[in-house]
């Protein structure tokens, strides 16, 4: 069975303040998608990482896809009040044939 | 059209009550999927449909019943639901299952 472990589970940090979220497996991904997620609403696409090694940026939000393609980090700096929500790291199933989530990182900044 | 359409955005049924959940998208995906999320939860698979046929089932109670009437539609039928099926129904869509997964903004179900 492919996991997917995130850590943190919970933050609390002011603003301004760095933090970095990890996405975990034992199994080798084909591609890692990070989403945020807002309460009431449904995920939002924030990036695709696919090539081991990746790295992307997205204004403040940089993603890292692990050489051996079974981890991912997301890192933002200075974070802002407008970042607080639940983050996701999902990847495709061995079978290619749907989308399975870590278990989140519930993420709050403080002004 | 980039958007995947939910409706109802919330419903209240009875446990007595049948109602259905629907579910659009017009970006010519072959792939939809119905995904359950509890708060502060990760979403859960509950089924995936590839080219208008079931093609998985996450052992999910028969009280839910998906239906796939084309490409662009996606249902799913409840019936003698329990309080505890009360959560963030989200449904997605997808080209290939490998990228560009799209979500709808849910249906928010509370089983009375």
């Amino acid at each position: 069975t492919q996991l997917l472990e995130q850590s943190p589970q919970f933050l609390s940090i002011q603003e301004g303040e760095n933090l970095t979220v990890y996405c975990n497996s034992s199994s080798v991904f084909s591609s890692l998608q990070w989403y945020r997620q807002e309460p009431g609403e449904g995920p939002v696409l924030l990036v695709t990482v696919v090539t081991g090694g990746e790295v992307k940026k997205l204004k403040r939000l940089t993603f890292q896809f692990g050489d051996a393609r079974k981890d991912s980090s997301l890192h933002i700096t200075a974070a802002q009040p407008g970042d607080t929500g639940l983050y996701l790291c999902a990847g495709v199933n061995q079978a290619g044939t749907a989308l399975i989530f870590g278990k989140g990182t519930t993420l709050s900044v403080s002004s | 059209d980039t958007e995947v359409t939910q409706t109802p955005k919330h419903l209240v049924m009875g446990m007595t009550n049948k109602k259905s959940l629907k579910c659009e998208q017009h970006m010519g995906h072959r792939a939809m999927y119905w995904y359950k999320q509890k708060a502060k939860k990760p979403p859960e698979l509950m089924f995936v449909y590839s080219y208008e046929k079931l093609s998985i089932n996450e052992s999910v109670p028969s009280r839910f019943s998906p239906e796939c009437p084309n490409s662009s539609l996606l249902n799913l039928h409840l019936h003698a639901l329990q309080p505890e099926d009360s959560a963030l129904y989200l449904c997605a869509s997808s080209q290939t299952g490998t990228y560009g997964y799209t979500f709808g903004s849910g249906t928010r179900l509370t089983v009375v």
